[in-house]
């Protein structure tokens, strides 16, 4: 079974608008960390936000949020006012057995989702 | 402060050939993690490094393998290149297993 499911393989949105990004994770680990990271067609991969497990409160960093709903297993990308260079693959990715002092290092990647930008 | 630095940025090989990539992590960051990227698999890891040991491992065969220097700098080999090999290969470094990781532009490597 797949950890990290993105179902939008492609996503349209019109410049200005806001933009909800899919991202569901399945974990037995209670302590895990979620990742988004924005890969442009140059190939980089750029961290956007972070979200904790046991974080009370849903994380945000400038135009970007997280939906963070503990309970469906999801943490969904909120993009506001969506900028022509948003226009990129967006990753979801999941860090499990945080806090233990062992090591699980790796991040789990979902399949992406490309975001179209339209002016 | 500079960021995560990899090289070659490209490579072009033959099969049966073997290569070496390089990356050099954010200053203070002493773990180093290789992912692999591909049309079909998407992101897919391959090992981690922490303090000059390898800490994790993915799911690859032996023909790839790593090191990791004192200074934190990583290495990566794979022998025997195969067609399947070509691919995006991205480096990313971590304070801490609590902290994101950053990645470099990646060594797009392909394989004649």
């Amino acid at each position: 079974a797949q950890k990290i499911t993105q179902t939008q393989p492609g996503m349209f949105v019109q410049e200005k608008e806001a933009v909800t990004l899919d991202c569901t994770y399945d974990t037995s680990d209670p302590s895990y960390g979620l990742f988004w990271y924005k890969q442009p067609s140059s190939g980089e991969m750029i961290f956007l936000i972070y979200q904790g497990s046991y974080d009370q409160q849903n994380a945000t960093e400038g135009r970007y949020s997280l939906n963070f709903q503990k309970a469906r297993k999801s943490a969904n990308l909120v993009i506001s006012a969506s900028q022509l260079g948003d226009s990129a693959m967006y990753f979801c990715a999941m860090r499990e057995g945080l806090g233990y002092g062992g090591s699980q290092g790796n991040l789990i990647f979902g399949k992406g989702t490309k975001l179209s930008v339209k002016p | 402060k500079a960021g995560v630095t990899q090289t070659p940025r490209y490579l072009i090989k033959t099969r049966g050939q073997q290569v070496t990539l390089s990356c050099s992590p954010i200053s203070g960051h002493r773990s180093v993690s290789w992912y692999q990227q591909t049309p079909g698999q998407g992101l897919q890891f391959l090992f981690e490094y922490f303090s000059e040991t390898q800490r994790n491992k993915g799911n690859f065969p032996g023909r790839f393998s790593g090191r990791q220097f004192s200074n934190s700098r990583s290495e990566m080999n794979v022998s025997t290149l195969e067609l399947g090999d070509s691919a995006l290969y991205l480096c990313a470094s971590s304070l801490d297993d609590k902290q994101p990781q950053h990645f470099g532009d990646g060594t797009r490597l392909s394989i004649l």
